[in-house]
C-alpha cells in the first residue's frame, strides 16, 4: 500500500509570494493534519482536518490556510510567504481522529525555502 | 500554554547500554501520549502510544514507556540499544480539550557499535 503522498518534494520561492502544498493520505484514512518541522525542533500543529471539517488549530498566522477534498486530499496554503515560513511541512494521515486519538502516518515533507 | 520538553538534546551510546529519554509536559487536562522515530533519511513512524490504560506500555522494536501522570511524563527506555537504534526520538502529546497536538524539539540517538 501507498503511504502518505506530499507534493512538490522541494519549493523554492521569494518572499511575500504564495504557496500551495499537497497531501493525498493513506487509503481509507479520513484524517489530515499538518505540521510546520523547522530545522533543529519538533513538527509543529498546524491544521487537522478530519471529513473534511477543521477539527483543530495550531498557533498559526491566518495566512496559513486549508482544506480538505471529498477524496480527503489536502492542501496547505501559505500567503504572503516570509522568511521564516522556511521549513519542512509534513502531512500526516490517520482513519479516525474526529471523536478521539488514532496513530498518525507521516509523509516525507514538503521542504520550502523562502528567499 | 500547552508544551512538551525533551530534556535530553544529543545522547550517545555504546551498543547493549540502557537507554532511558525523559519527555514531561505542561497540564492541559486529558491527554494522549506517543513516541516518534526519525531514522536517517525516513519518514517519523509511531514507536508506541499511550490512551488509557496500563501506564507502562510496550512499542516495536523493544521500545517500553512509562506514563507518570503525577509527575506530568512519559519516558521512553529500552533495556539493550543496537546500532540500528540510532534516530530521532521526538515525545508528543494530543491534549484532547482542544484537539492540540505537540512535540517536544527531539532527542538525537547515536549508538556506537
Amino acid at each position: 500500500d501507498a503511504g502518505v503522498t506530499q507534493s512538490p518534494t522541494h519549493l523554492i520561492k521569494t518572499r511575500g509570494q504564495q504557496v500551495t502544498l499537497r497531501c493525498s493520505p493513506i487509503s481509507g484514512h479520513k484524517s489530515v493534519s499538518w505540521y510546520q518541522q523547522v530545522l533543529g525542533q519538533g513538527p509543529q500543529f498546524i491544521f487537522q482536518y478530519y471529513e473534511k471539517e477543521e477539527r483543530g488549530r495550531g498557533n498559526f498566522p491566518d495566512r496559513f490556510s486549508a482544506r480538505q477534498f471529498p477524496n480527503y486530499s489536502s492542501e496547505l496554503n501559505v500567503n504572503a510567504l516570509l522568511l521564516g515560513d522556511s521549513a519542512l511541512y509534513l502531512c500526516a494521515s490517520s482513519y479516525n481522529w474526529g471523536g478521539g486519538p488514532d496513530e498518525q502516518f507521516f509523509g516525507p515533507g514538503t521542504r520550502l525555502t523562502v528567499l | 500554554a500547552q508544551s512538551v520538553s525533551q530534556h535530553n538534546h544529543h545522547v550517545i551510546l555504546s551498543e547493549a547500554a540502557s537507554l532511558e529519554l525523559g519527555c514531561n509536559y505542561s497540564y492541559g487536562g486529558t491527554v494522549n501520549l506517543f513516541w516518534y522515530v526519525q531514522y536517517p533519511g525516513q519518514h517519523l513512524q509511531l514507536l508506541l502510544k499511550y490512551f488509557s490504560g496500563d501506564p507502562l506500555v510496550k512499542g516495536i522494536k523493544g521500545f517500553e514507556a512509562e506514563f507518570i501522570k503525577s509527575k506530568f511524563s512519559f519516558n521512553l527506555r529500552k533495556p539493550s540499544v543496537q546500532w540500528s537504534d540510532t534516530a530521532e526520538y521526538f515525545c508528543a502529546v494530543n491534549y484532547q480539550a482542544n484537539n492540540d497536538m505537540r512535540f517536544g524539539a527531539g532527542t538525537r540517538l547515536t549508538v556506537k557499535p
